[in-house]
């Protein structure tokens, strides 16, 4: 079945330093939306990338959606504390309306 | 006001026991969902509703049965809990017929501990 896997699974960095979490799809993506889910809390939808290569960009937030439409990334440039959570990635698959999510990636910060 | 509610937000039970989880969203959407999400932090669909009408139904056991009085309400009532039911449940909702071109909107979870 499809299988959408996201990389690294845990980061730890310091603050002011940057951080990439890349989502890897087994199949084509038709799209790929991205959530935030601090500790404890609730997933938060960040943005949807639709188009091949294309590029978003939220702040110190820079989102990738690969050539081939089957990976993407999420780049946090200067991390501050507030960037603490977990990120997930999430696509379609099958044909019906249905939405995996990828396994995540757990940011913490040092300050 | 909170767009997507659940209740309760912590629950606590004994094996065995039957359980309702409630999930009310003010948004005006047409699709509801309820997630499970483990301690490792998966987030895995279960179950997905556009109008009252159910359109996904994930392998899930026949003990869970979701519940969708009218578009604004999706319940989940879980019978016969086991210890493997322990985990955060989310609800969500989206706007269209749960194309997954919609973003999510999640209520803030409930914590189901079976003992």
């Amino acid at each position: 079945g499809q299988q959408v896997m996201q990389i690294p699974q845990y980061q730890h960095v310091q603050e002011g330093e940057d951080f990439t979490t890349y989502c890897n799809s087994s199949t084509t993506l038709s799209n790929i939306q991205w959530y935030k889910q601090r500790p404890g809390g609730h997933p938060v939808f960040l943005i949807q990338l639709v188009k091949s290569g294309e590029v978003k960009k939220q702040k110190r937030l820079t989102f990738q959606f690969g050539e081939a439409k089957k990976n993407s990334s999420l780049h946090i440039t200067a991390t501050q504390t507030t960037d603490v959570g977990t990120y997930f990635c999430a696509g379609p698959y099958s044909s019906a309306s249905k939405i995996i999510f990828g396994s995540g990636t757990r940011l913490s910060i040092r300050p | 006001d909170t767009a997507v509610s659940q209740t309760p937000k912590y629950l606590v039970t004994q094996m065995g026991n039957d359980k309702s989880i409630k999930c009310e969203q003010n948004l005006g959407h047409d699709t509801m969902y309820w997630y499970k999400q483990d301690s490792k932090k998966f987030l895995k669909i279960m179950f997905s509703y556009n109008n009252k009408e159910l359109i996904i139904n994930e392998t899930v056991p026949n003990r869970f049965s979701p519940k969708s009085p009218d578009k604004a309400h999706l319940n989940l009532h879980i019978n016969s809990l086991e210890l493997g039911d322990s985990a955060v449940y989310f609800c969500a909702s989206s706007l269209l017929s749960g194309g997954a071109l919609d973003e999510q909107f999640f209520g803030p979870g409930t914590r189901l501990t079976v003992l």
